[in-house]
């Protein structure tokens, strides 16, 4: 079963605009992990947040966590063509051993 | 690129074949998990390998096995192939079994089961 869940599920903006992809997840977390993937290649990580955080910041990316809501989001500025791939949030849950994957939100950035 | 290499890229096999998927770790890094990702959806969690224990699993048969070795490279073996286990498949090494650093993924085993 799949922990988080992104939405939306497709993005579509022009270079230049920010892109904003949201995670909704179910239980308690320690951290949460945000992921890109191209093309179905393998996962890039981009930023984890640990759950006595509310924000973080890396380049041009922008991480907030809302643990009253279970909620994340990503926020990338000033997108570029090479932004485009899909996101996934991850979820880690203290104790256990696995990252539970959302479906992703697939980003598309136009020249 | 991160250190973690998968081996094959691709592979084609048949109903009721089995197969073997390769993984080396990053250097350094003594836990490999392994992950199935369904065309449109995300990475489903198989298993963790820690210091060549299986650490932890998840919600797959037990025909799908795994190896970890003493320089914590990994094999993950499924018999009996069925045509939905065709996947991406992932391998990701970190430094802490209990996921609370970043995991570096391998570019993956793209299986196609006819």
């Amino acid at each position: 079963s799949q922990q988080g869940e992104e939405d939306p599920q497709a993005l579509s903006i022009q270079e230049g605009e920010n892109a904003t992809m949201n995670c909704s997840y179910k239980t308690s977390i320690n951290n949460l992990q945000w992921y890109r993937q191209n093309s179905g290649r393998g996962l890039v990580h981009l930023i984890l947040i640990r759950s006595n955080e509310r924000e973080k910041h890396s380049g041009r990316l922008r991480v907030t966590l809302d643990t009253s809501k279970k909620s994340s989001s990503l926020l990338i500025t000033a997108s570029r063509a090479a932004d485009t791939a899909s996101y996934f949030c991850a979820t880690d849950r203290g104790s256990n051993y696995k990252l539970t994957f959302g479906k992703g939100t697939l980003l598309t950035v136009n020249p | 690129e991160t250190g973690v290499t998968q081996s094959p890229t691709h592979l084609i096999k048949t109903r009721g074949q089995q197969v073997t998927l390769r993984c080396s770790s990053q250097s350094g890094h003594n836990t490999v998990s392994w992950y199935q990702q369904a065309l449109g959806q995300g990475p489903q969690f198989i298993f963790q390998y820690y210091r060549e224990e299986e650490n932890g699993r998840g919600n797959f048969p037990p025909r799908f096995s795994g190896l970890q070795f003493p320089n914590y490279s990994s094999e993950l073996n499924v018999n009996a192939l069925e045509l939905d286990d065709s996947a991406l498949y992932l391998c990701a090494s970190s430094l802490d079994r209990a996921m609370n650093t970043e995991a570096f993924f391998g570019q993956g085993t793209r299986l196609t089961v006819v």
